[in-house]
C-alpha cells in the first residue's frame, strides 16, 4: 500500500477556503485516494473519494494532480466546526489503510 | 451518526482482566475493519471480515485478541489478560463492496487498563 505525507498543521481564517495538499508519489494505478477527518475523541468521518478525476461533495472538492501523485482537498467556506485532523489516505481493494499523524487544522475565526 | 454502533463507548478495566466490544456495522455492508487508535496516532488496522470471514489480520494482533463476526452480522473484539499497552481507542468500520466504496467509522470504544 501507499504511504501519504501531509503537514503536520495549518491554519486558516473562518469563511475562506482550507486548502490541504497531500502528497502520494507511490501511489498505484488502482488506489483511491481517500480524505477523512477526525474531531477530537469522535470516529473518523468520511469527506470525500477520487481515483484521477476531481470530485466534489457537499462537504468538499478533491483535486487530483494528472500524475496522481499528489491531491488537494479543499474545503470552501471554513468554519470553526471544520477543526479537525484531517487524513489523505490511499485505499487498495481491502482497505487496509495504512493512515499517517495527518494534518491538523485549526479555523481561526 | 454514520449507523455503526460500537458497545461500550468506555471501558475501565483492570490489568489481567478480559475484556470484549461489540460492533454493529451498517445493515447492508458487507465487510468490517477493526483499527486501533493511540494518542496523537492515525488509526493502525487490527483485522477485516468480508461477511462471516476473517481475511486478513495485523501483526499487531497479537494471540490476546481475537475478533469473530457470526452470520456476517454485528462483530466482537475480544482482549484476553489485558495490558496498559492495550489502553487505545478501538474503531470499527464497515463498508459495503470492494475498491472505491467508502468505509464508515463508529465512535469507537476507548479502553483504559489500569
Amino acid at each position: 500500500d501507499a504511504k501519504t505525507t501531509q503537514p503536520t498543521s495549518m491554519d486558516c481564517a473562518e469563511g475562506r477556503a482550507a486548502n490541504l495538499p497531500c502528497n502520494h508519489s507511490t501511489i498505484s494505478g488502482n488506489e483511491y485516494v481517500y480524505w477523512y477527518r477526525q474531531i477530537h475523541s469522535q470516529g473518523p468521518q468520511y469527506i470525500i473519494h477520487g481515483l484521477k478525476n476531481n470530485e466534489t461533495n457537499e462537504m468538499a472538492s478533491l483535486i487530483i494532480t494528472e500524475d496522481r501523485k499528489s491531491s488537494t482537498l479543499i474545503l470552501p467556506h471554513a468554519t470553526l466546526r471544520d477543526t479537525a485532523v484531517y487524513y489523505c489516505i490511499v485505499s487498495g481493494e481491502n482497505y487496509q489503510l495504512i493512515w499517517g499523524a495527518g494534518t491538523k487544522l485549526i479555523i481561526k475565526p | 451518526d454514520t449507523g455503526v454502533s460500537q458497545d461500550p463507548r468506555h471501558k475501565i478495566t483492570k490489568r489481567g482482566q478480559n475484556v470484549t466490544f461489540r460492533c454493529d456495522p451498517i445493515s447492508e455492508h458487507n465487510r468490517l475493519y477493526w483499527y486501533r487508535q493511540t494518542l496523537g496516532q492515525g488509526p493502525e488496522f487490527l483485522t477485516y471480515f468480508q461477511n462471516e470471514a476473517q481475511l486478513e489480520k495485523s501483526r499487531l494482533l497479537s494471540d490476546r485478541f481475537s475478533a469473530e463476526r457470526p452470520k456476517g452480522s454485528f462483530s466482537t473484539l475480544e482482549i484476553q489478560r489485558t495490558e496498559q499497552g492495550d489502553s487505545a481507542m478501538y474503531l470499527c468500520a464497515s463498508r459495503r463492496g470492494g475498491r472505491g466504496t467508502e468505509a464508515f467509522f463508529g465512535q469507537g470504544t476507548r479502553l483504559t487498563v489500569v
